[in-house]
């Protein structure tokens, strides 16, 4: 079975700052699927990037990055320049590759707030 | 497009009761998971639907049961309810297929059992 660890359960940052979340898993997969997700107090789950472990290539999407290490199985997300609508839980995820990937494995969550 | 809907938003029940909520894809998706969250456990899948047959399966007990229509909405029904059922129910839509497909999730289900 497949674990998802996040082990900063709140985090702070000022606007316009950078700010990292910390994300490690376990499995004995080879292929696989790492997710960030966002969900803001609004409570819809929104997807924020997506990185297939066979891809070496960090996955960008504008202010968000993520920083892949496949051998110590771990999945860190930078969010530059954070923004006051940044503020949300986030949570980090793991889908096996095989199928479609519809089942998730969810980490805790990380509480991130944005301040002026 | 309209987004994923879920019924009801929120519901109180009492222990021992029934509960069937409903989830309304998007246009197309033909997937349909649900998520049970709370505060404790965190996020977990209960499970997935595609073409009206339940293709995943989570670890949760036989009092939770879920279908899907022809029209791709789905329904999930927990019986006798008891007070750690109390919890957020997220359904997530994809259009399915033989890849991956981004999940779309849907507003949730508040269930509260008293």
């Amino acid at each position: 079975a497949q674990t998802v660890t996040q082990s900063q359960p709140e985090m702070s940052v000022q606007e316009a700052e950078t700010v990292t979340l910390s994300c490690t898993y376990d499995t004995s997969e080879n292929n696989y699927y790492l997710f960030w997700y966002k969900q803001p107090p609004s409570r819809q789950m929104i997807l924020v990037i997506r990185q297939e472990a066979y891809k070496q290539q960090n996955a960008t999407e504008n202010r968000f990055s993520v920083n892949f290490q496949k051998a110590a199985k771990s999945f860190s997300l930078k969010i530059s320049d954070s923004q006051l609508g940044d503020t949300a839980m986030y949570f980090c995820a793991f889908a096996s590759f095989t199928g479609t990937a519809s089942k998730l494995t969810f980490g805790t969550g990380t509480r991130l707030q944005v301040t002026l | 497009k309209a987004g994923v809907t879920q019924t009801p938003r929120y519901l109180i029940k009492t222990r021992g009761q029934q509960v069937t909520l409903s989830c309304s894809p998007i246009s197309g998706h033909r997937s349909v998971s649900w998520y049970q969250q709370t505060p404790g456990q965190g996020l977990q899948f209960l499970f997935e639907y595609f073409s009206e047959t339940q293709r995943n399966k989570g670890n949760f007990p036989g009092r939770f049961s879920g279908r899907q229509f022809s029209n791709s909405r789905s329904e999930m029904n927990v019986s006798t309810l008891e007070l750690g059922d109390s919890a957020l129910y997220l359904c997530a839509t994809s259009a399915g297929g033989a890849s991956w497909n981004e999940q779309f999730f849907g507003p949730g289900t508040r269930l509260t059992v008293l």
